[in-house]
């Protein structure tokens, strides 16, 4: 079973503006993470929020934790066309394991 | 990119045959996992290695088995393909750190 559900699916936006994905969570967390997926390609790492971590920044990329709302928010700003990719939110457990949720499927139009 | 490569990158084959996908590392990481990715699923974890004959189950590992006889090679085989096989098939690989860096993948087709 996903440990994590993203939304929204999908999200379409123009060239410039803000992506805001969210990922909602059953149990409790040890490290939420988020990867990129480019169509037909391997996942890329973006970042990694503790359990004891509220807000996390790198570069135009945001998270956000939640603990009692046992959510995730990934906000990426001044969207680009080639931010285009689907976007997962994973926690990780014992030995490294991830537990993906389905992912968002972003498209930013130029 | 992490060195990580799969090998075939795709793959057509037919109900009942066996099927071995590989997976080799050039970073020396302690962790291997394979994972299959299908519409609506995201990413299901299948089996995962600890270390060089240290394997375990996954989520969704009926049906495939795998072996680790050393530090960078990770194969998945499927003992007799079934069509509900056909997926796209990462590997990925883990150090020290939670992060997972993850292969090209590997798109198979059971007929």
């Amino acid at each position: 079973s996903q440990q994590g559900e993203e939304d929204p699916q999908a999200l379409s936006i123009q060239e410039g503006e803000n992506a805001t994905m969210n990922c909602s969570y059953k149990t409790s967390i040890n490290n939420l993470q988020w990867y990129r997926q480019n169509s037909g390609r391997g996942l890329v790492h973006l970042i990694l929020i503790r359990s004891n971590e509220r807000e996390k920044h790198s570069g135009r990329l945001r998270v956000t934790l939640d603990t009692s709302k046992k959510s995730s928010s990934l906000l990426i700003t001044a969207s680009r066309a080639a931010d285009t990719a689907s976007y997962f939110c994973a926690d990780s457990g014992g030995y490294n394991k991830l537990i993906f949720g389905a992912g968002t499927r972003l498209a930013v139009h130029p | 990119d992490a060195g990580i490569t799969q090998s075939p990158r795709h793959k057509v084959t037919e109900t009942g045959t066996p099927v071995t996908l590989r997976c080799h590392q050039t970073e020396n990481h302690r962790y291997m996992y394979w994972y299959r990715q299908d519409p609506g699923h995201g990413l299901r974890l299948i089996h995962y290695s600890y270390g060089v004959k240290d394997t375990d189950k996954g989520e969704v590992s009926d049906g495939y088995s795998v072996s680790r006889s050393k530090t960078e090679d990770f194969l998945l085989t499927l003992e007799s393909a079934t069509s509900s096989q056909t997926s796209v098939y990462f590997c990925a690989i883990s150090g020290g750190t939670d992060t997972q860096y993850f292969g090209p993948g590997t798109r198979l087709t059971v007929l």
